[in-house]
């Protein structure tokens, strides 16, 4: 596609559900980037991934959080057990080659924990 | 440990106000630093970015920033904003893993 896509756009979920947040980069694009917007607290870096590999998993909060991207293409990012402090946007983002390089952002997941 | 600085967080001005916003890093590698833009229901976009060479970048929609080393420090700048700025404006610059890490968003009010 044109540009980065992310499904789904919106998602209310009950308290210590499991949720799949998908993130379909830029075609060619090998670097992919996942972001959590909460009011007030900007973005914040969760994990980002060279190909299929993530060479920093640095950001991810808890051991709820985990991602994986496969075939050097789409991403899902899963939570686990969702909380209510788990309520955010969560984005996307493709970049060409590192970080060197211009990062495009997709409309983002708004996820809702009740 | 790297980080990027907004100290700007809300900003409140009039048409054709000018308007800087401020930005400090502290990685001490290879800087490429960049500023986004999220207007209202829209999603992040780049405004401008810096790699090398002149320090002064020019963006989109009369928006530009100034590399300044010596105080670690990439501001935005625009001579007269317009009601059409209103928007979160994000500072952002890597850190020595490649990834790119943000500060905290400067939220812009234009009124008219």
């Amino acid at each position: 596609g044109a540009g980065v896509s992310q499904s789904p756009s919106n998602k209310v979920t009950e308290k210590g559900k499991d949720v799949e947040l998908r993130c379909d980069p830029i075609s060619g694009h090998t670097a992919l980037y996942w972001y959590r917007q909460s009011l007030g607290q900007g973005l914040e870096f969760l994990i980002y991934f060279q190909g299929n590999s993530a060479p920093d998993k640095s950001g991810l909060p808890s051991d709820r959080f985990s991602a994986e991207r496969t075939g050097g293409s789409v991403s899902t990012l899963t939570i686990q057990r969702t909380q209510q402090e788990d309520s955010a946007v969560y984005l996307c983002a493709s970049s060409l080659d590192w970080v060197s390089t211009e990062a495009f952002f997709g409309q983002g997941t708004r996820l809702t924990v009740v | 440990a790297q980080s990027v600085s907004q100290h700007n967080h809300h900003v409140i001005l009039s048409e054709a106000a000018s308007l800087e916003l401020g930005c400090n890093y502290s990685y001490g590698g290879t800087v490429n630093l960049f500023w986004y833009v999220q207007y209202p229901g829209q999603h992040l976009q780049l405004l401008l970015k810096y790699f090398s060479g002149d320090p002064l970048v020019k963006g989109i929609k009369g928006f530009e920033a100034e590399f300044i080393k010596s105080k670690f420090s990439f501001n935005l700048r625009k001579p007269s904003v317009q009601w059409s700025d209103t928007a979160e404006y994000f500072c952002a610059g890597p850190s020595v893993t490649d990834k790119l890490i943000f500060g905290t968003g400067t939220r812009l009010q234009v009124f008219p």
